[in-house]
């Protein structure tokens, strides 16, 4: 059965650091996602990727954020300058269409420890 | 403020037993919920889909059950499993954003 996979799943780096965070989605799925969640709390939405765009993205998601497809299989979310606080799991999901039917899978998720 | 509640925080039983979880929510107007299982540091993975016409959807162990009317869910789990320890999430989906909104989780612990 088709999955979406992540990588590394534990990445640990230190405050100011760049961190890549890679995903690929499952193969004829369109519409991909990042969510993250801290620690025992909600998960939460960060951005929406259509057609090689951010569809939408929420207020967590600002200029420290950027998403990318580089190759057409891989689907990248990138920090520039982490903070303590971006330690957090973060999922990546993927659609084949879009609308509150359709449903998103999820990849295991990426723990990410800023120290 | 699009909200969802779960109830219990966490919850402990034994193999063999069942047990029921609830779920609040607030979204309006909402599309469908969905139950999700997320085992320990690993994404969640859907059980079940319930636009807001539907009373009652079962997937093998798991019944979901949603009264749109009071803005309530349960997930019930017959003759628990350890294999069933595990968070479960519910999510709503806002009918207008199609964003999908998470509860907090139950954390379930089955023992044997």
């Amino acid at each position: 059965e088709p999955e979406v996979t992540q990588t590394p799943s534990h990445q640990v780096t230190q405050m100011g650091q760049e961190v890549i965070l890679r995903c690929v989605p499952i193969s004829n799925h369109l519409y991909f996602y990042w969510y993250r969640q801290i620690l025992g709390q909600k998960v939460e939405f960060l951005v929406s990727f259509y057609n090689n765009e951010i569809s939408e993205k929420s207020e967590i998601f600002d200029d420290q954020f950027s998403v990318e497809r580089p190759d057409g299989s891989n689907f990248t979310l990138k920090i520039r300058s982490t903070k303590l606080e971006d330690s957090a799991m973060y999922f990546c999901a993927s659609s084949a269409g879009v609308g509150s039917y359709n449903e998103q899978f999820f990849g295991p998720g990426t723990r990410l420890t800023v120290l | 403020k699009n909200q969802v509640e779960q109830s219990p925080q966490s919850l402990i039983i034994l193999e063999g037993k069942n047990c029921t979880l609830q779920c609040n929510y607030t979204v309006s107007p909402f599309s469908n919920l969905r139950w999700y299982k997320q085992d320990t540091g690993r994404g969640p993975v859907s059980l079940t889909i319930m636009t807001f016409s539907e009373n009652t959807k079962s997937n093998g162990r798991y019944t979901a059950t949603l009264d749109a009317d009071t803005k309530q869910s349960s997930l019930h789990i017959t003759a628990s499993q350890l294999s069933d320890s595990a968070s479960y999430i519910c999510v709503v989906i806002h009918h207008n954003t199609d964003k999908l909104i998470f509860g907090t989780g139950t954390r379930l612990q089955v023992f044997p």
